[in-house]
């Protein structure tokens, strides 16, 4: 079955960096557009970036832009994310997902991992 | 950007009515549009996908509706496990994911 798995957060201080990662299982992974989505305390869901099955075509949400890089390993089974110039803003739980359909970013998130918890603060 | 509201932000009912949520959508997403189920602490669930089909597994209950810039979840017969926060979701394209602010269905 279809497992995902976020793991690296923690608390850091504003500025410093933090690098995610969710191990995918039960799929091809390697085949599905995957997402990085957060969700503040308290507050709703937001997109965060999205990244093509080969990794070509990365995308991001107005709020990380210039910030946090996507990438994935293939080889691996794993996405990451990698988070720079943090704020108090970023503090979330972040979540990796993977769409529905194969091959196209055209589809809604169908598995979603459990979720980690990341906070920003001195 | 695309802009999403959701009405209503709060809802309260009870067990066996009939509810309506409803997401707007700044500009036109076709049918690309889709619903989650989120109970605190958990990650979202899908319910719904392309406007209208419901996801394998979800009770019949839900169902959507719409195109374009306006879509209804609908949900027939509340039971007590679907007390929870909802949210809309535009997928049109690489750059364009967008979540709705979320509906809270909360027992009257």
């Amino acid at each position: 079955q279809v497992q995902l798995v976020e793991s690296g957060g923690g608390v850091v201080h504003p500025g410093r960096s933090l690098r995610l990662s969710c191990a995918a299982s039960g799929f091809t992974f390697s085949t599905y557009v995957m997402v990085w989505v957060r969700q503040a305390p308290g507050k709703g869901l937001e997109w965060v970036a999205l990244i093509t099955p080969d990794g070509s075509i990365k995308s991001y949400g107005d709020s990380v832009k210039g910030r946090f890089t996507v990438s994935r390993d293939n080889s691996k089974d794993t996405l990451y994310l990698h988070m720079d110039s943090l704020r108090p803003e970023d503090t979330a739980v972040y979540f990796c997902a993977r769409v529905d359909e194969p091959w196209t970013s055209i589809s809604a998130a169908l598995y979603w991992g459990p979720g980690t918890l990341v906070t920003v603060s001195s | 950007d695309i802009q999403m509201t959701q009405s209503p932000s709060t809802l309260s009912a009870s067990v066996g009515d009939r509810v309506t949520i409803t997401c707007r959508v700044s500009q036109s997403v076709s049918l690309w549009l889709a619903w989650y189920q989120q109970r605190p602490g958990k990650a979202p669930k899908l319910l719904i996908h392309k406007a209208s089909t419901l996801q394998s597994g979800v009770p019949s209950r839900f169902s959507g509706s719409g195109s374009g810039t306006e879509f209804t979840l609908t949900i027939s017969s509340l039971q007590p496990e679907d007390f929870a926060t909802y949210y809309c979701q535009q997928y049109s394209g690489f750059s364009l994911y967008t979540f709705g602010p979320g509906t809270r269905l909360e027992i009257k």
